[in-house]
C-alpha cells in the first residue's frame, strides 16, 4: 500500500492555465506539506497543514492556492501557471506538528510551456 | 534561521568502496537531522534520523552518520557501495515554529549526486 501518493505524476501544460496536483496519505498523520523542488535538486517547504489548517506559509505566490478537505488529503491549484512554476512538487506527511518524520509522495513533475 | 550545507555536488565511488558525504547544519538548539535518499524519478526515502542520544545513529540499506556537535556536521558513512546506492542524498534539519513548538517543515541542503563506478 502507498503510504503518501499524489495524481498526476506527470504535468504539462501552457502557461497561463489552472491546475491542481492531489496528495492523500493513508499513515493517518495530522500534518501534511507541500514541497517544490527546482531545476537544480532544491528543495524548499512551500506549506504545511496541521489537521486541515494551515501552518506554514512561506514566501509563495498567492497563485499557489493549498486545500486540504481532510487531514488525509492535500491539495495543490496553481492559477495562472508560468514558466518558473516548473518543478517536481512533492507531497509530505508527518504524525503530528511535534514530529519531525516525514513520509514524502512520489512526486509530480509539473511543466510549464 | 537553520541552514543546511552539503558541499560535495558529485561524488564518484568505486563499488564495494566506502563512502562518506558531508553535511554541516547552522542551528541555534539542538538540531533534528535527517538524511533522505532520493533515486532517479523517485521520491524521497527517509535513510536515517538523530533526534537525541547516541550520536552515531544506523539507518537502512547499511548506512550510519555521526553527529558531531563541535563541528556541526552530520556525516553520511557507508562502507562499501553498492551500484544500486547511486542517487541523489539530501541531508535536512528540522526547526521548532517561532512559536515555540513544532514541525517548521524540513530545511534540506542542496544534495550530493552520487555517482558509483563499477
Amino acid at each position: 500500500d502507498t503510504a503518501v501518493s499524489q495524481t498526476p505524476k506527470y504535468l504539462v501544460t501552457q502557461m497561463g492555465n489552472d491546475k491542481s496536483i492531489k496528495c492523500e496519505q493513508n499513515l493517518g498523520h495530522d500534518t501534511m506539506y507541500w514541497y517544490k523542488q527546482d531545476s537544480k535538486k532544491f528543495l524548499k517547504i512551500m506549506f504545511s497543514y496541521n489537521n486541515k489548517e494551515l501552518i506554514i506559509n512561506e514566501t509563495v505566490p498567492n497563485r499557489f492556492s493549498p486545500k486540504s478537505p481532510d487531514k488525509a488529503h492535500l491539495n495543490l491549484h496553481i492559477n495562472s501557471l508560468e514558466l518558473g512554476d516548473s518543478a517536481v512538487y512533492f507531497c509530505a506527511s508527518s504524525q503530528d506538528l511535534l514530529s519531525y518524520e516525514q513520509y514524502f509522495g512520489p512526486g509530480t513533475r509539473l511543466t510549464v510551456t | 534561521a537553520q541552514s543546511v550545507t552539503q558541499p560535495d555536488i558529485h561524488i564518484t565511488v568505486s563499488e564495494g568502496a566506502s563512502l562518506e558525504l558531508r553535511c554541516n547544519y547552522s542551528y541555534g538548539a539542538t538540531p533534528y537531522l535527517f538524511w533522505y535518499v532520493q533515486s532517479p524519478g523517485q521520491g524521497l526515502q527517509l535513510l536515517l534520523k538523530y533526534f537525541s542520544g547516541d550520536t552515531l545513529v544506523q539507518g537502512i540499506k547499511g548506512f550510519e552518520a555521526e553527529f558531531k556537535r563541535s563541528q556541526s556536521s552530520f556525516n553520511l558513512r557507508k562502507p562499501s557501495v553498492h551500484w544500486s546506492d547511486a542517487a541523489e542524498y539530501f541531508c535536512a534539519v528540522g526547526a521548532l515554529l517561532s512559536l515555540g513548538g513544532g514541525a517548521d517543515g524540513l530545511t534540506f541542503g542542496k544534495g550530493t549526486h552520487l555517482i558509483i563506478q563499477p
